[in-house]
C-alpha cells in the first residue's frame, strides 16, 4: 500500500533557527512528490514539485530535496510568517490522485 | 488570477439530511479533484474528473456520496443521509494536465 509519513508532527523554532522537515514515502512507482503549505482554515497552497532523486527546488527561505525514499523541506532563517502546516504528497505513476502525509505543524516564535 | 472557488464555506446540518457543495475550478483547468480532510490529518482523495468524465473514485466514496461535473466546468458533491463521521473539510482542486493541483479553501461540514 502506498504510504507517506511526515516527521516531526509538530516543530517549534525561534525566528532565525534553521531546521528540516522530513517526508518518507513507500510507493509502487513515483510520478512526483509535492510540497504544500496550509494555513488554518485555508486550503493547501502549492510550493514545489520534485520528480527524480537528486532534484532540488528553492523558493525564498525554503528548499526541497528528494531521494529515492524521502524528501526534506529545509527552512533557512525562518520568520514568524512561515508558521503553517507543511504537507507532503506523492502522485503514483498511472494515477491522478495525491496521497498526503499527515503534515508537520511548524511554529516560528519571534 | 481567480483561484478555485468553493461554496458554501461552512455548512451545519442535522444528521440524516442531504447536503450539496459546489466547486468552481480555475478557468481552463480540465481536471478537477475532491478530497476530504479531518482535523490533524492530510487530505484524502475522493474522486477525479477529466472534463465531464469521472475517471477515478476512492473506496471512501460510499453510495451516499455522489459527484458530478456537468459540461466539464463546475462540480457538485452531494452527501445523502449525513452521518456524524461525515464531519470534515471538503476540498476541491483543479489542474491542467501534468501540472500541480491547486486547491480551494474548502467547505467545512459539521453534523449535529
Amino acid at each position: 500500500e502506498d504510504q507517506v509519513t511526515q516527521s516531526p508532527e509538530a516543530l517549534r523554532l525561534q525566528e532565525g533557527e534553521s531546521s528540516s522537515l522530513n517526508c518518507s514515502y513507500t510507493v509502487s512507482g513515483l510520478r512526483g512528490l509535492f510540497w504544500y503549505r496550509q494555513d488554518p482554515g485555508k486550503g493547501p497552497e502549492f510550493l514545489f514539485t520534485l520528480y527524480s532523486a537528486g532534484e532540488e527546488k528553492e523558493k525564498e527561505r525554503l528548499k526541497a530535496t528528494l531521494t529515492k525514499k524521502e524528501s526534506f523541506l529545509h527552512i533557512t532563517a525562518p520568520k514568524p510568517e512561515d508558521s503553517a502546516t507543511y504537507l507532503c504528497a506523492v502522485q503514483i505513476q498511472g494515477a491522478q490522485k495525491l496521497v498526503f502525509g499527515q503534515g508537520t505543524r511548524l511554529t516560528i516564535n519571534p | 488570477d481567480t483561484g478555485v472557488s468553493q461554496d458554501p464555506r461552512h455548512k451545519i446540518t442535522k444528521r440524516g439530511q442531504n447536503v450539496t457543495f459546489r466547486c468552481d475550478p480555475i478557468s481552463e483547468h480540465n481536471r478537477l479533484y475532491w478530497y476530504r480532510q479531518t482535523l490533524g490529518q492530510g487530505p484524502e482523495f475522493l474522486t477525479y474528473f477529466q472534463n465531464e468524465a469521472q475517471l477515478e473514485k476512492s473506496r471512501l466514496l460510499s453510495d451516499r456520496f455522489s459527484a458530478e461535473r456537468p459540461k466539464g466546468s463546475f462540480s457538485t458533491l452531494e452527501i445523502q443521509r449525513t452521518e456524524q463521521g461525515d464531519s470534515a473539510m471538503y476540498l476541491c482542486a483543479s489542474s491542467l494536465p501534468n501540472q500541480p493541483q491547486h486547491f480551494g479553501d474548502g467547505t467545512r461540514l459539521s453534523i449535529l
